[in-house]
């Protein structure tokens, strides 16, 4: 079993829908999630940190179920650059990142 | 401020080879990080450096992969007797400290013909 899980997808969305990724992971001791995001043949860039209480910056939620070990993803109102893998991401104590496989976006006019 | 960078950005070898990969980190970020990504999976994790010294090198595959950071700047990852498998895209990241953002490269390109 990965330790970080996701489904690939791809996600085809219409511009201005809503959807949501999620993504499970196996360690229980993991303090640190992310999502990252990454476009196509460039580096992974962070999107956003993941918080029990859940976060939100802009049209991005995220939020963690440590009980489930679940992190979601749901952005809102989808635009054309919003394209892109959207990866999910445990950080351990040492600092090194765990990645999932990453979720692809396809956002069609 | 300038970001990492990663040399070469492409690199085609032929089988049986050495290559080395070079990583330039943020200035003053004393941590650095190697993943190797291959198309279609998320990177994963080879080898990490705190200071000059690898503090984690679990992910490192065999013993034909070795890497340095001998000033606790620059690091590069050196790869012996490639094989096609080894053909990815290898990525550098670097951040303040361990527990601080890590801040990717552009990547390197490995292409083992």
């Amino acid at each position: 079993r990965k330790e970080v899980e996701q489904d690939p997808g791809p996600f085809n969305v219409p511009e201005g829908a809503t959807v949501a990724f999620n993504c499970t992971y196996s360690n229980s001791a993991s303090q640190s999630f992310f999502w990252y995001r990454q476009d196509c043949r460039k580096e992974p860039k962070l999107l956003m940190s993941v918080y029990s209480s859940g976060n939100e910056d802009g049209r991005f939620t995220a939020q963690l179920n440590r009980a489930s070990q679940y992190i979601s993803l749901l952005i809102r109102d989808s635009k054309l650059s919003d394209s892109a893998t959207y990866l999910c991401v445990v950080r351990e104590n040492t600092g090194k990142l765990i990645f999932g496989q990453g979720t692809t976006l396809q956002v069609k006019p | 401020g300038a970001g990492v960078s990663q040399t070469p950005s492409n690199k085609v070898t032929e089988k049986g080879k050495y290559v080395e990969l070079r990583c330039d980190p943020i200035s003053g970020h004393t941590a650095l990080y190697w993943y190797r990504q291959s198309l279609g999976q998320g990177p994963e994790f080879l080898i990490y450096f705190q200071g000059t010294g690898a503090a984690d090198d679990s992910g490192l595959p065999n013993d034909r992969f070795f890497a340095v950071r001998p000033e606790g700047s620059v690091s590069t990852l050196k790869i012996q007797r490639t094989e096609r498998g080894d053909s990815a895209v290898y990525l550098c990241a670097s951040s303040y400290t361990y527990r601080e953002t890590q801040y990717f490269g552009p990547g390197t390109r490995l292409l083992v013909l």
